[in-house]
């Protein structure tokens, strides 16, 4: 089962920065957050991830919030191609070394004109 | 150049024949995994293999073979197809870092209809 919860459905106006939640109240301390995104038909994309500081790349920042209990995706000027489902996921990449992501139903982001 | 690709991308079959489905990633990585994701779009991972070894195998009927010829290539073999077979099938890789492994990568899916 998945250990993170999420809104079902957001909307965004494009231009404007998407704020994605997710809550993860039972996150251990070895446990990173993982954000992929699913553009419909198309497989899974990877987008970032953290353990506790707040990270940035090309696609997005990642806010993890100091008690690690939740977390939130910022896609900073939102455009029509970045609609898909979000799947924030928790996982130690090092327990077991099996790798796996376990994916919950994600938060589907329509994107609008 | 395509990082993880798999062929076919869609597959038509009758019940109780048997198909295979082929991935290969160019990325170098040791880490190859199959997922499936059903008709309510849930992804569930189903095999994953690190230098051609099977390390999981999340309780998938025996129907189902994955086999790895090289660390490359993660094939998935499928006997006796059922209805309930119908689905995507996501072939992803991954490094193996530090002893553990990174970021997954996806193929495009091949979307497999049993009729």
């Amino acid at each position: 089962d998945a250990k993170t919860t999420q809104p079902t459905s957001m909307d965004c106006a494009e231009g404007r920065a998407a704020n994605l939640p997710c809550n993860h109240s039972t996150i251990s301390g070895n446990e990173y957050v993982y954000w992929y995104r699913q553009i419909h038909s198309q497989g899974p994309q990877y987008i970032i991830h953290g353990l506790k500081n707040n990270e940035t790349n090309e696609m997005a920042s990642l806010i993890i919030t100091e008690d690690r209990k939740s977390s939130t995706l910022i896609l900073p000027h939102a455009t029509l191609r970045d609609t898909a489902v979000y799947y924030c996921i928790v996982r130690n990449p090092y327990s077991g070394n099996t790798g796996k992501l376990i994916f919950g139903q994600g938060t589907t982001l329509q994107v609008k004109p | 150049d395509t990082a993880v690709s798999q062929t076919p991308k869609y597959l038509v079959t009758q019940m109780g024949n048997d198909k295979s489905i082929k991935c290969e990633q160019n990325l170098g990585h040791d880490t190859m995994y199959w997922y499936k994701q059903d008709s309510k779009k849930f992804l569930k991972i189903m095999f994953s293999y690190n230098n051609k070894e099977l390390i999981i195998n999340e309780t998938v009927p025996n129907r189902f073979s994955p086999k790895s010829p090289d660390k490359a290539h993660l094939n998935l073999h499928i006997n006796s197809l059922e209805l309930g077979d119908s689905a995507v099938y996501f072939c992803a890789s991954s490094p193996w870092t530090s002893g553990g492994t990174d970021t997954q990568y996806f193929g495009p899916g091949t979307r497999l209809t049993v009729l």
